[in-house]
C-alpha cells in the first residue's frame, strides 16, 4: 500500500534561520496536502498541490510537488518563533490519503 | 461556523471501562473521519463515514473500538473495554467530499481532539 515518508522528524533553528521538510511517497499520488499543527493544537490546513512540478507560494512558505508526483517539500524563509509546530504531509492515491510522520519544528529566538 | 466541536476534551478512566467521544462536523460537510495521534504511530485514520455511511474501517485497531453516524451532524467513537494502550489524542475531522469512494481534493477541518488517558 501507500506509504508516506516524511523526514527530518525533528528540526531546531535559530529564528531568521531557512526550514524545510520533504515528503516522498512511495506511490505516485494524485495531490498533496500539507497541515501544520501547533503544540497542543490540532491539524491545521494549509494548501494542497495537485499539479506536476506545482510550487505555491503563502508568504514565507513555499510549498512544491515533484515531477513525479511522489515527493513534495515545504520550505520556510527567515523562520519565526511563530512558525513553530510540527508540520505534516498528506498524500492521497485514490481513495487513500495517509499523513506523513510530521516534522517537528522548534525555533530559538 | 463553530468548526468541528469534539467531546470530552479530556477524558481519564480506568482500564476496562467504556469510553465514548463525541464529534459534530462542520454543517454541510458530507465526509468524517475518526483519527488517532500517538507520538509512535503518528497520525491514524481509524474510519471514515461519507453521507453516513462507513466506507472503511480498516483503521480501526480491534473489535473493541466501534463508531457511529446516526445523522450528519454527529458521530460517535466508542472503546469497549479500554486499555492503557489506547491512551492518545483522538480527532475527528470533516469535509466536504464529492463522492462516494473517501477522501477528495477537500481539505480536513479538525476538531480540538479528545486527549484519552486509560489508567
Amino acid at each position: 500500500g501507500q506509504q508516506v515518508m516524511q523526514i527530518p522528524q525533528y528540526q531546531h533553528v535559530q529564528e531568521g534561520e531557512d526550514f524545510t521538510t520533504y515528503c516522498n511517497s512511495s506511490t505516485t499520488l494524485s495531490n498533496i496536502q500539507w497541515y501544520k499543527q501547533r503544540p497542543g493544537g490540532h491539524p491545521v490546513f494549509l494548501i494542497q498541490l495537485v499539479k506536476s512540478g506545482e510550487v505555491k507560494k503563502q508568504k514565507r512558505l513555499t510549498f512544491q510537488f515533484g515531477e513525479a508526483k511522489k515527493n513534495s517539500s515545504l520550505h520556510i524563509t527567515a523562520t519565526q518563533t511563530t512558525d513553530v509546530g510540527t508540520y505534516f504531509c498528506a498524500g492521497q492515491e485514490n481513495n487513500d490519503m495517509r499523513f506523513g510522520a510530521g516534522t517537528r519544528l522548534t525555533v530559538k529566538p | 461556523d463553530a468548526g468541528v466541536i469534539q467531546s470530552p476534551r479530556h477524558e481519564v478512566t480506568e482500564m476496562g471501562q467504556e469510553v465514548t467521544l463525541r464529534c459534530k462536523p462542520i454543517s454541510g460537510h458530507n465526509s468524517l473521519f475518526w483519527y488517532r495521534q500517538t507520538m509512535m504511530r503518528g497520525l491514524e485514520l481509524l474510519i471514515y463515514f461519507n453521507n453516513n455511511v462507513p466506507i472503511d474501517d480498516s483503521g480501526m485497531p480491534e473489535d473493541r473500538f466501534s463508531a457511529k453516524m446516526p445523522n450528519a451532524s454527529f458521530s460517535t467513537l466508542k472503546i469497549q473495554p479500554s486499555e492503557p494502550r489506547d491512551s492518545a489524542v483522538y480527532f475527528c475531522a470533516s469535509s466536504l467530499s464529492a463522492g462516494i469512494w473517501g477522501p477528495t481534493n477537500e481539505k480536513l477541518f479538525f476538531g480540538s481532539g479528545t486527549q484519552l488517558s486509560v489508567l
